[in-house]
């Protein structure tokens, strides 16, 4: 989506391996939030930051960490990644105002 | 916390018919954003409409409307003259307005488990 990328756009991964998921943003916005699709759940927030360096945990954070060492960048990672992480991924942005603009996704395979 | 619940896994409407999705949500604030999004099989989500609490009218979007029940605590999403298109996934969401100075976390988006909606032709 326009002023938001996530990278991979899919990726296969063995069980124990790290994985390190990209969210880009070119819109300046101060909130940007990770969440997770799986079927029947909904999207459910894993992590969220609210500025440089500042972040915190969602409701399903349990296994993953992120990082945002610059306003355009948040990073969410999987330190060991295990089958019950496969879902698709998403990051979100959004400014004080109303809006969220959501990136396209990312389907992880953990196998 | 808000929760938001979708009663309805699936929903099936004939093209040109009029389907209504719900939703209803727990909170205990008095001001609030609910939106619909829409999330086709590209899996993009894309926003439909969007109803602040604090107004009484509800809002509408070309095709799109709501039925927003403050005190009921629902917000019913009407697509009219529904399309082929329009055969989604689609998901209610809930949003404090309420601003913490140490962060960002009331403005996050609380999701329920969505409706799967089929256009027959």
């Amino acid at each position: 989506d326009a002023g938001i990328t996530q990278s991979p756009r899919h990726k296969v991964t063995e069980t124990g391996t790290p994985v390190t998921l990209r969210c880009h943003q070119t819109e300046n916005h101060r909130y940007m939030y990770w969440y997770r699709q799986d079927p029947g759940h909904g999207l459910r927030l894993i992590h969220y930051s609210y500025g440089v360096k500042d972040t915190d945990k969602g409701e399903v954070s349990d296994g993953y960490s992120v990082s945002r060492s610059k306003t355009e960048d948040f990073l969410l990672t999987l330190e060991s990644a295990t089958s019950s992480q496969t879902s698709v991924y998403f990051c979100a942005i959004s400014g004080t105002g109303r809006g969220y603009t959501f990136g396209s996704g990312t389907r992880l395979t953990v196998v | 916390a808000q929760t938001v619940t979708q009663s309805q896994p699936e929903m099936s409407v004939q093209e040109a018919e009029t389907v209504t999705l719900s939703c209803t949500y727990d909170t205990s604030e008095s001001d609030y954003y609910l939106f619909w999004y829409k999330q086709p099989p590209s899996r993009q989500m894309i926003l439909v409409i969007r109803q602040e609490a604090y107004k009484q009218q509800n809002a509408t979007e070309n095709r799109f409307s709501v039925n927003f029940q403050k005190a009921a605590k629902s917000f019913s999403l009407k697509i009219s003259d529904s399309q082929l298109g329009d055969a989604a996934m689609y998901f209610c969401a809930y949003r404090s307005t309420s601003h913490l100075n140490s962060g960002g976390s009331n403005y996050k988006l609380t999701f329920g488990k969505g409706t799967l909606l089929t256009v027959n032709p």
